[in-house]
């Protein structure tokens, strides 16, 4: 699974937008990019993924750049209860493999 | 509908005795991966189980293992414990190709 890279930290005020970078330049054509979210001491959650076009469901907008190595998730109204560790994630999602690979995600921290 | 269940949520045992953690599945998943979290880092890779299988292992030695049932459940297993097991141990299931759902995680404490 290809690498990713995003910043250790970033700080949001509640109700404005929350935009999470994420760099992926050696992803494969058949990778696709997850993310997940975890908040403090619980199991991670999953937010949303895409292969390479923008996607968006209750949670949250994954923006991927049309060359796929980077993308952002975008929190579009960020409140207290999104403060978490955002984890990026690449990986080929085919057959039976479900191997996660993990680094250490960007600590997002909403304020009043 | 149930989500990922684990058990126990919180355990502490001495360095050298041995740890089972137990894991259910969301009804219909087939495929369990088991994963640890020590303080400060991200989720690492254990195992991965699926149709009772090993599917995959990640970088652990071999006092930790793991087996699934019949019914999907599924165990970890680890022997002569080191304090630096003292982690959070997550488990996750899903169906062939789809994202991943966690458990909440079993916190042990070797001491």
């Amino acid at each position: 699974d290809a690498k990713t890279t995003q910043p250790p930290s970033m700080d949001c005020a509640e109700g404005r937008a929350a935009n999470l970078p994420c760099n992926h330049s050696t992803i494969s054509g058949n990778e696709y990019v997850y993310w997940y979210r975890q908040i403090h001491s619980q199991g991670p959650q999953y937010i949303i993924h895409g292969l390479k076009n923008n996607e968006t469901n209750e949670m949250a907008s994954l923006i991927i750049t049309e060359d796929r190595k980077s993308s952002t998730l975008i929190l579009p109204h960020a409140t207290l209860r999104d403060t978490a560790v955002y984890y990026c994630i690449v990986r080929v999602q085919t057959g039976t493999a479900s191997k996660l690979t993990f680094g250490t995600g960007t600590r997002l921290q909403v304020t009043l | 509908d149930a989500g990922v269940t684990q058990s126990p949520t919180h355990l502490i045992k001495t360095r050298g005795q041995h740890v089972t953690l137990r894991c259910s599945p969301i009804s219909g998943h087939k495929s369990v991966s088991w994963y640890q979290q020590v303080l400060g880092q991200g989720p690492q890779f254990i195992f991965q189980y699926y149709e009772k299988e090993e599917r995959g292992r990640g970088n652990f030695p071999d006092r930790f293992s793991a087996r699934q049932f019949p019914n999907y459940s599924s165990e970890l297993n680890v022997n002569a414990l080191l304090l630096g097991d003292s982690a959070l141990y997550l488990c996750a299931s899903n169906t062939a190709g789809t994202e991943a759902f966690f458990g909440q995680g079993t916190r042990l404490t070797v001491v």
